[in-house]
């Protein structure tokens, strides 16, 4: 079975720094990676997905992964925070069956100060 | 475009009364749809999940139950709520798999639970 690890509960960064949160998977096969992000009290929403292909994928509000196999890793990165960034993170592996559900980590949660 | 409605979208309820909890799902056919459980530090637990009317798989044995007795409808109950129950309660799809990929999930806005 598929399981996904985050590795760091809580992050603080300045506005204006560069941000990595850190993903790891164990699956036995390809991957299929997600980032989402949840702001207080909100659903989740996709941020970037990896299927096949380039291993750095972009995604939406600046931010982009990349894919690690040899890592197990799929680490999320933003070149400058900006304050509205500060969210609850998920990363989510899933299967190639489609109809299993996703698996996800715990989360991080990203805090950004002046 | 595809839209998915969860409500209410904060509730609260004294312990040992019931619970429903309803998720639509619009402009899609044939979803797959979830439960999820959020609880504080803990991360997204998967409660139940469907791949049909009537097609329920429970991931975790506990005080709640899941139907689906339409395509685009899913609701959580519970016939007697347990303090435990409080959390923020996930509703998602995804598009039922084709075997071309892995389809992502769509949340809903989640409701807030305090069982009091």
């Amino acid at each position: 079975a598929q399981s996904v690890t985050q590795p760091d509960i809580h992050i603080t960064v300045s506005e204006g720094a560069s941000l990595e949160l850190r993903c790891n998977y164990s699956y036995g096969a390809t991957p299929y990676l997600f980032w989402y992000v949840q702001s207080p009290g909100q659903g989740l929403q996709l941020l970037l997905k990896y299927f096949s292909g380039d291993t750095l994928v972009q995604g939406i509000k600046g931010f982009e992964a990349e894919f690690k196999r040899s890592q197990s890793s799929f680490n999320l990165r933003k070149p400058s925070v900006h304050w509205s960034d500060a969210a609850e993170y998920f990363c989510a592996v899933g299967t190639y069956s489609g109809n299993t559900p996703l698996v996800f980590g715990k989360g991080t949660r990203l805090s950004v100060i002046a | 475009s595809q839209t998915i409605h969860q409500w209410p979208a904060t509730l609260v309820q004294p312990v040992g009364s019931p619970l429903s909890l309803e998720c639509t799902v619009e402009g899609t056919s044939n979803p797959n749809l979830y439960w999820y459980r959020q609880a504080a530090g803990r991360g997204l637990q998967l409660l139940f999940y469907s791949v049909g009317i009537g097609q329920i798989s429970s991931e975790v044995p506990q005080n709640l139950s899941a139907s689906r007795p339409q395509d685009r409808q899913f609701i959580l109950s519970s016939k007697k709520l347990l303090l435990s129950d409080s959390g923020f309660y996930l509703c998602a799809w995804s598009v039922r798999g084709k075997g071309q990929g892995v389809p992502e999930a769509f949340f809903g806005q989640g409701t807030r639970l305090t069982v009091v």
